[in-house]
């Protein structure tokens, strides 16, 4: 079936520094990928997503890219601060998942930890 | 805030008891999701509600049901508890439109005992 890996499960970093979240998808159909944070205790909160007609897409200080012919997504964070800290969520939705629309499969997420 | 509300926030439960968990979706959004989210893990899709219609449903037995509402408002309906049912459960509202961006709701913990 339908499967979202992601990596790593952890990541510690110094504040001001880069974060690297990325997650691979099987079903080759999928064609939108979200990435949500969620903070202890809350909702997840969509905080970019992209198209499958798109290669990359940035707002401020997060980017996200995506390789459809290896099936690889990628968030990127840029000059991280401590409000960054949270678990982060990949998804994709593929095309046929018992005929429901914006049905999401989701990655494992990942601990970011920023470092003050 | 997103607009989507969900409760009870919190709720206990022993096993084979029954539960229903409610969601009302944001304005403007007839289409309703429900995910079940194991502490460490991503959610996972249950199904989905589209003009009071069932309309996709993941690998989730039947014991899981649900409803919607005219006012797009949805019920989950777990009979038969497992321990394993314990879980953090999200309700998300969308549009309707295909890929279109999905909004959760602040879920409802269920702990079975």
């Amino acid at each position: 079936g339908e499967n979202v890996e992601q990596h790593p499960s952890t990541l510690s970093v110094q504040e001001g520094d880069s974060a690297v979240i990325k997650c691979t998808y099987s079903d080759s159909a999928s064609n939108y990928f979200p990435w949500y944070k969620q903070e202890l205790g809350k909702r997840p909160q969509l905080i970019i997503d992209i198209r499958s007609n798109v290669g990359e897409k940035k707002d401020q200080r997060i980017a996200v890219t995506l390789n459809k012919t290896a099936k690889h997504f990628s968030l990127h964070i840029t000059e991280t601060q401590p409000e960054d800290s949270a678990v982060y969520f990949c998804a994709a939705s593929p095309m046929n998942y018992g005929g429901a629309t914006n049905k999401l499969i989701f990655g494992t997420g990942t601990l970011l930890a920023v470092q003050p | 805030e997103t607009g989507v509300t969900q409760s009870p926030t919190h709720l206990i439960k022993t096993r084979g008891q029954q539960v229903t968990l409610r969601c009302s979706s944001q304005s403007g959004h007839n289409t309703v999701s429900w995910y079940q989210q194991a502490l460490g893990q991503g959610p996972q899709f249950i199904f989905q509600y589209y003009r009071e219609e069932e309309n996709g449903r993941g690998n989730f037995p039947p014991r899981f049901s649900g409803l919607q509402f005219p006012n797009y408002s949805s019920e989950l309906n777990v009979n038969a508890l497992e321990l394993d049912d314990s879980a953090l459960y999200l309700c998300a509202s969308s549009d309707g439109t295909i890929d279109e961006k999905l909004f959760f709701g602040s879920g409802t913990q269920l702990s079975v005992l």
